[in-house]
């Protein structure tokens, strides 16, 4: 059974520091997404990875996407305020028609 | 272009009663998925619809149950509601059954 696995669980950060957070999947997988979730909101779509090597950018936030590895990863460059939400990542295979979600990173950003 | 709505937005039900919830895809779109996700954790996949057909379920009592309709929303019916169904419930729409799906904004269900 595809799993997904996001760590960490909680990332607390200060303004202007960078960090990444990784995303482990455990089969072969035909898309990985992120998303973006603020509390008591619906998902939003950051980006779609479909190939080995992938990387995509959107403002301070990069997402790169390694098949071979199973591993994607979301990049924070110097981090704001703004951007303290839950991130999830989540992936599908032909198969299953199905999203399967990571446990999510919940992160927050402080002055 | 209309996105994927849901109806009601918040729910509050009473342990053994029964609730419908709603979901209206996207324009072009004949594929419903519904996600159940509990407080603290991630989406959990409870089923999908393709041109008014159950095509994959995940781990989800017979209890939980749906339909599709020839216009491609679809409802959610919950029998016999359980505490632990107190969740938001997503329903997202494709293209068709492979495509990205795209999520609407939730229909917040508390049971008590």
């Amino acid at each position: 059974e595809l799993k997904v696995e996001q760590n960490p669980l909680f990332l607390s950060m200060q303004e202007g520091k960078n960090y990444t957070i990784y995303c482990n999947y455990s089969t072969t997988s035909d898309r990985l997404y992120w998303y973006r979730q603020d509390p008591g909101k619906s998902l939003e779509s950051l980006f779609v990875l479909l190939s080995n090597g992938a990387v995509k950018q959107e403002g301070r936030l990069m997402a790169s996407l390694d098949t071979k590895a199973r591993l994607s990863t979301l990049h924070i460059t110097a981090a704001v305020h703004d951007l303290s939400a839950t991130y999830f990542c989540a992936v599908d295979t032909s198969d299953t028609d199905k999203l399967i979600f990571g446990t999510g990173t919940r992160l927050q950003v402080f002055p | 272009e209309t996105g994927v709505t849901q109806s009601p937005t918040h729910l509050i039900k009473t342990r053994g009663q029964q609730v419908t919830l709603r979901c209206s895809s996207q324009s072009g779109h004949n594929t419903v998925s519904w996600y159940q996700q509990a407080l603290g954790q991630g989406p959990q996949f409870i089923f999908q619809y393709y041109r008014e057909e159950e095509n994959g379920r995940g781990n989800f009592p017979p209890r939980f149950s749906g339909l599709q309709f020839p216009n491609y929303s679809s409802e959610l019916n919950v029998n016999a509601l359980e505490l632990d169904d107190s969740a938001l419930y997503l329903c997202a729409s494709s293209l068709n059954r492979i495509d990205e799906q795209y999520f609407g904004p939730g229909t917040r269900l508390t049971v008590t």
